[in-house]
């Protein structure tokens, strides 16, 4: 199964209200990172959170991690149509040397104008 | 400076036939990654190189499927005797050092199997 899986799947909200979106992971983690993809195409990334912090902030975003429950949520505030798209949350899953992100299979968020 | 480039964007290619797909990393990120991405699914990790060698290809889903990369920066990945369901977003990502760090994507190939 997948490290990380977001919750929910889709959200669909008014412009201007705020998105929360979820992450749950199974192993420990160095660090937890969101990424955002539009129309299928590349992903870009949105931020990332490290297993000694609690929470960060980027503009409109704001992450937490909860390291005892392994999870993180993803909020978005004031949210724009423009918003719209697909959030991935990544987790590494380090193995020695071989260290890897593991994608979730993504929320689909719609922000109607 | 350029970010990660891939090419083709599109490839429309017969059940059967071999296709090159190739990623061109961010300069001087040592550390490259192969995603398959399915319609409405999330990202299937296929291969990770770190310089030009693979310590994991640990997802990639057959043997026709191969990857390399040369110089420590472009990369291909070949699928030989395509099937349908090899089509899907080929993706591409770059990190400066390790792989859990920051990735870049490329905008990804669609590859379309008749």
């Amino acid at each position: 199964s997948q490290q990380g899986e977001e919750d929910p799947q889709a959200l669909s909200i008014q412009e201007g209200e705020n998105a929360t979106m979820n992450c749950s992971y199974k192993t420990s983690i160095n660090n937890l990172q969101w990424y955002r993809q539009n129309s299928g195409r590349g992903l870009v990334h949105l931020i990332l959170i490290r297993s000694n912090e609690r929470e960060k902030h980027s503009g409109r975003l704001r992450v937490t991690l909860d390291t005892s429950k392994k999870s993180s949520s993803l909020l978005i505030t004031a949210s724009r149509a423009a918003d719209t798209a697909s959030y991935f949350c990544a987790t590494d899953a380090q193995t020695g040397a071989n260290s890897k992100l593991t994608f979730g299979k993504g929320i689909t968020l719609s922000v109607r104008p | 400076g350029a970010g990660v480039s891939q090419s083709p964007s599109n490839k429309v290619t017969e059940k059967g036939k071999d296709v090159e797909l190739r990623c061109d990393p961010i300069s001087g990120h040592t550390a490259l990654y192969w995603y398959r991405q399915s319609l409405g699914q999330g990202l299937e990790f296929l291969i990770y190189f770190q310089g030009n060698s693979a310590p994991d290809k640990s997802g990639l889903p057959s043997d026709r499927f191969s990857a390399e990369r040369t110089g420590g920066s472009v990369s291909t990945l070949t699928i030989q005797r395509t099937q349908q369901e090899d089509s899907a977003v080929y993706l591409c990502a770059s990190s400066l050092v390790r792989a859990s760090e920051t990735q870049y994507f490329g905008p990804g190939t669609r590859l379309l199997v008749l």
